[in-house]
């Protein structure tokens, strides 16, 4: 199965500030139809997971434009562009290019 | 709207069955893939498997295969999974989810608790 390790495990934030959450595989994720399936997930304290970002870069409905993800083959990154309250959770990047889908560890986004 | 109304909250007893559902609404059902995942208390998201309604297909993750059954009813717009010979490790937050691969547009369940115990 390929392993997706997330970095850092917890990040320490200020509201406002911008902040990055790295996601490798250990597999390339760029399928042979020329799409990468890597995603980015939210999930709030006792709330479902959220969608954030689907195929590396593309923004989810409703998510603000201070989420940005980015990365190509087994190096991707997601980016809040000044956090905000609403924000803190647990990250976590998902693949579905190879079988069967699997999620990173997660990164748990806190206040300092 | 769409939604995903799961089924409540089980208590079963080590070596039971649990059937959870996952009845959607808002949308056409068997348009879209339905996907379930695991979280157990203090941990990660763990991907089950996936149905395709309309064709009845699924996709397992090889570690809950003879685990995990997916089936989907199309006549009341519900997808069900069904776990076996459930022990502690079964233990766990279940979602099913709409996660379609391109689109802005991705919904989960509200969750339901499995706790097994005596």
């Amino acid at each position: 199965d390929v392993v997706l390790t997330q970095t850092p495990s917890i990040l320490s934030a200020t509201i406002g500030q911008s902040v990055s959450i790295s996601c490798r595989s250990s597999q390339s994720l760029l399928d042979s139809d020329g799409n990468t399936y890597l995603y980015w997930f939210l999930q709030r304290p006792g709330q479902s997971p959220q969608r954030l970002i689907y195929l590396v870069s593309n923004l989810g409905s409703g998510v603000p434009n201070r989420f940005s993800g980015s990365g190509s083959g087994t190096d991707f990154t997601l980016k809040i562009s000044g956090v905000e309250a609403e924000d803190l959770g647990v990250y976590y990047c998902m693949q579905a290019t190879h079988a069967p889908n699997t999620f990173g560890a997660g990164t748990k986004l806190e206040l300092k | 709207e769409v939604k995903l109304q799961q089924s409540g909250d089980e208590l079963v007893r080590p070596g039971a069955s649990v059937k959870i559902s996952c009845k959607a609404s808002g949308y056409t059902f068997t348009s879209y893939s339905m996907h379930w995942v695991k979280q157990r208390p203090g941990q990660g998201l763990e991907w089950i498997g996936a149905i395709i309604p309309i064709i009845d297909t699924t996709e397992y993750n090889q570690k809950f295969k003879g685990k995990a059954t997916l089936t989907a009813d199309k006549s009341s717009n519900t997808a069900n999974m069904e776990l076996s010979r459930l022990t502690s490790e079964d233990s766990a937050v279940y979602y099913c989810a709409r996660l379609p691969d391109n689109s802005r547009f991705a919904y989960w369940g509200q969750g339901t608790l499995v706790t097994v115990s005596s």
